[in-house]
């Protein structure tokens, strides 16, 4: 079974702090994600990144950074933490061919007081 | 600019009710059409998938419909069960990239 794992369950961080999210997955997967989930909005992407030091852009990248030094780490990174980036903070990775199944980690809840 | 949209928000059936979930939207470009299921304190996972060269499919209990002209797809749950309460994800995306498009998800809850 693929296995998505997010380091932390939960985290609470204070506004202006640089927050790391890690995220690491054990299939070779070549393409990994980064969404937030808002009650009413849905999973919004984030970062996506297609190989290693690679990454695109998704709906809601601004305040967001991503890096990918290794091909099973995705890292996400809030360079200042704002009190609206207080969010759940998912992560997946799929198989490179197109149309593939995404397997997504149990989440990140991030609180920033 | 949403680009799938998914109601109701929420929904609520007794046990062996058919609950069901409907999405639109609007990129022609998309051909694949996947549902994920997400419980409380875990990530989504892949419930069932579809693509528009066919109009259902079906999987157990779980049977997508789709209607490629009206560009809407909708996930039918057959004789819903308690343990089926969860919240409901639809998605689409094109060969052109590998990011889904979700709507904003749909939490069902079904009483026993």
């Amino acid at each position: 079974d693929v296995k998505v794992t997010q380091s932390s369950r939960y985290l609470v961080k204070r506004t202006g702090e640089k927050v790391f999210l890690e995220c690491v997955q054990d299939m070779d997967h070549e393409n990994m994600f980064w969404y937030r989930q808002d009650p009413g909005l849905g999973l919004r992407l984030i970062y996506f990144s297609y190989d290693v030091k690679m990454k695109e852009k998704g709906d809601i990248p601004e305040g967001y950074s991503v890096s990918r030094e290794k091909k099973e780490r995705f890292s996400l990174i809030l360079e200042s933490a704002s009190t609206n980036q207080t969010s759940m903070y998912l992560c997946a990775s799929s198989q490179g061919v197109v149309n593939q199944p995404q397997h997504f980690g149990d989440g990140t809840r991030l609180s920033i007081l | 600019q949403q680009q799938v949209k998914q109601s109701p928000q929420s929904l609520i059936v007794q046990k062996g009710g058919i609950p069901i979930i409907n999405c639109a939207y609007e990129n022609t470009a998309f051909d694949y059409f996947p549902w994920y299921q997400q419980f409380p304190g875990k990530g989504s996972a892949l419930l069932i998938a579809i693509r528009p060269d066919v109009s259902e499919k079906k999987e157990g209990r779980f049977t997508i419909s789709f209607n490629k002209s009206a560009k809407q797809f909708s996930l039918h749950i057959m004789d819903s069960q308690p343990g089926d309460s969860a919240t409901y994800f639809c998605a689409a995306s094109s060969q052109a990239g590998t990011a889904l498009i979700f709507g904003k998800g749909t939490t069902l809850s079904v009483s026993s």
